[in-house]
């Protein structure tokens, strides 16, 4: 069965940093391309970055472009989103998703909420 | 990017059908197929409960169909039931950005 289970979450200041996990098992990680989605509370989805099989194409949303940053082991079947320069809008329940580039996410993780908060 | 357009509610009746559009764009819904929808319960994670326009993943009721027709995509829930109600996204592969979009969002009630 696959499991995707993110880590990471917290409370955090505006302008500083947090870097999320995402365990995934269940699966041959390495043959998927991954993804990152955020929901602020009470709203909609938003589609934050993608990561191809091998991580050397990565696209992200021009609201986190320079201050998110996606990776991968593939060793580690680990998905990772550094986030730096936190505002308050960032604010959210961030979610791995498994799915390929323009298409659908047909697993996701649980989440784990960002506060950015002084 | 902007959102695919939902309306904010539907509601029905246990036994009736309902259907929640998805209105986009030439750039979006009406350009390609890789239209999805994902239905999600309050604290929980989005579940696919269909890709590609039209086809449901293993383990998805038939009860839920969906189709487009130009830039307008339609999510059917028929025979409405109480464990349908939750909040439903259409998502959409779009050539105007590098990641793909996301619909509004529409809350099912079920009455």
């Amino acid at each position: 069965e696959v499991h995707l289970v993110e880590s990471g979450g917290g409370l955090v200041q505006p302008g500083g940093s947090l870097r999320l996990s995402c365990a995934a098992s269940g699966f041959t990680f390495s043959t998927y391309e991954m993804n990152w989605v955020r929901q602020a509370p009470g709203k909609g989805l938003e589609w934050l970055s993608y990561i191809s099989r091998s991580g050397t194409t990565i696209y992200d949303a021009d609201s986190v472009k320079g201050r998110f940053t996606i990776s991968r082991d593939n060793a580690k079947d680990s998905l990772y989103l550094q986030m730096n320069s936190l505002r308050a809008g960032d604010t959210a329940v961030y979610f791995c998703a498994r799915g390929r580039f323009g298409d659908y996410f047909d697993h996701w993780g649980q989440g784990t909420l960002v506060t950015v908060s002084s | 990017q902007s959102a695919l357009t939902q309306p904010a509610s539907v509601s029905g009746s246990p036994g009736q059908s309902i259907t929640i559009s998805c209105t986009g764009t030439s750039s979006d819904i009406g350009g390609y197929n890789f239209v999805s929808w994902y239905k999600q319960h309050p604290g929980k994670a989005p579940k696919l409960i269909i890709y590609d326009v039209s086809h449901r993943p293993s383990g998805i009721s038939n009860r839920f169909s969906a189709s487009k027709s130009g830039n307008t995509a339609s999510l059917t829930i028929s025979g409405l039931q109480a464990e349908d109600e939750a909040d439903y996204y259409c998502s959409s592969y779009t050539s105007t950005t590098t990641l793909g979009v996301f619909g509004t969002g529409t809350t099912v009630t079920v009455l």
